[in-house]
């Protein structure tokens, strides 16, 4: 199994729906963050979590929202979809700072039509 | 702020010929650097880092060295095969939560 899953893997709404993708990760990190992906412009943070009661906004969290359920488990919502979040979406794991680097999911495709 | 710069892309090569990719970063401090790479349909794979002046980071055939002295972590390889077609990001992450990523090159391998 891999150490950082994302399900779905791909996933296609209809604008103002609301739609959750999932992370859950087995590397025992307590950092988990959340990006999304565009072509030209590289990574963008929306959310990160440090542990299960700390949640901090990234640099684009406006239109989305987290839950970290446990130390293992960070979910990402869309309460209502639009279609410029149609993007890649990557959940990524740390040990600690941002000297160890990250581990990342396989991603999720989302597109909002 | 801390950022990283690379190269833009596309970049089109023939099996067999020398890539190299350049990155520079601005960074308050003494950051560790990184190479990831996307292979298609995938998320981001750690290639090499490199956590101190001079190192030299290698993996699959591909090197950077910390340059400190011109703030620069190139990737380079010497003959690249068509299964090196990904999208390559430079990084950089130290004391703070998280890693600043550049915008990626897409590198497409030719037979």
């Amino acid at each position: 199994d891999a150490d950082v899953t994302q399900t779905p893997r791909n996933r296609i709404t209809k604008t103002g729906k609301r739609i959750m993708l999932e992370c859950s990760q087995t590397k025992g990190h307590d950092r988990m963050y959340w990006y999304r992906q565009d072509p030209g412009l590289g990574l963008r943070l929306i959310y990160y979590s440090f542990d299960v009661k700390d949640i901090n906004k990234g640099e684009i969290s406006d239109g989305y929202s987290v839950s970290r359920q446990a130390q293992a488990k960070f979910s990402l919502s869309l309460e209502s979809a639009i279609p410029n979040q149609t993007a890649l979406y990557f959940c990524a794991t740390s040990e600690g700072q941002g000297h160890y680097g990250y581990t990342f999911g396989s991603g999720t495709r989302l597109t909002v039509v | 702020g801390d950022s990283v710069t690379q190269m833009e892309g596309p970049v089109t090569l023939s099996e067999e010929a020398f890539l190299t990719i350049n990155c520079t970063y601005t960074a308050t401090g003494y950051p560790s650097l990184f190479w990831y790479v996307q292979y298609p349909g995938e998320g981001l794979q750690l290639l090499l880092k490199a956590t101190k002046a001079d190192d030299k980071g290698s993996n699959k055939g591909f090197e950077a060295t910390y340059r400190k002295e011109t703030t620069s972590f190139h990737l380079e390889k010497g003959s690249v095969q068509v299964s090196d077609s990904a999208v390559y990001f430079c990084a950089q992450g130290g004391n703070d939560y998280k890693l600043s990523f550049g915008a990626g090159t897409t590198v497409t391998v030719r037979a």
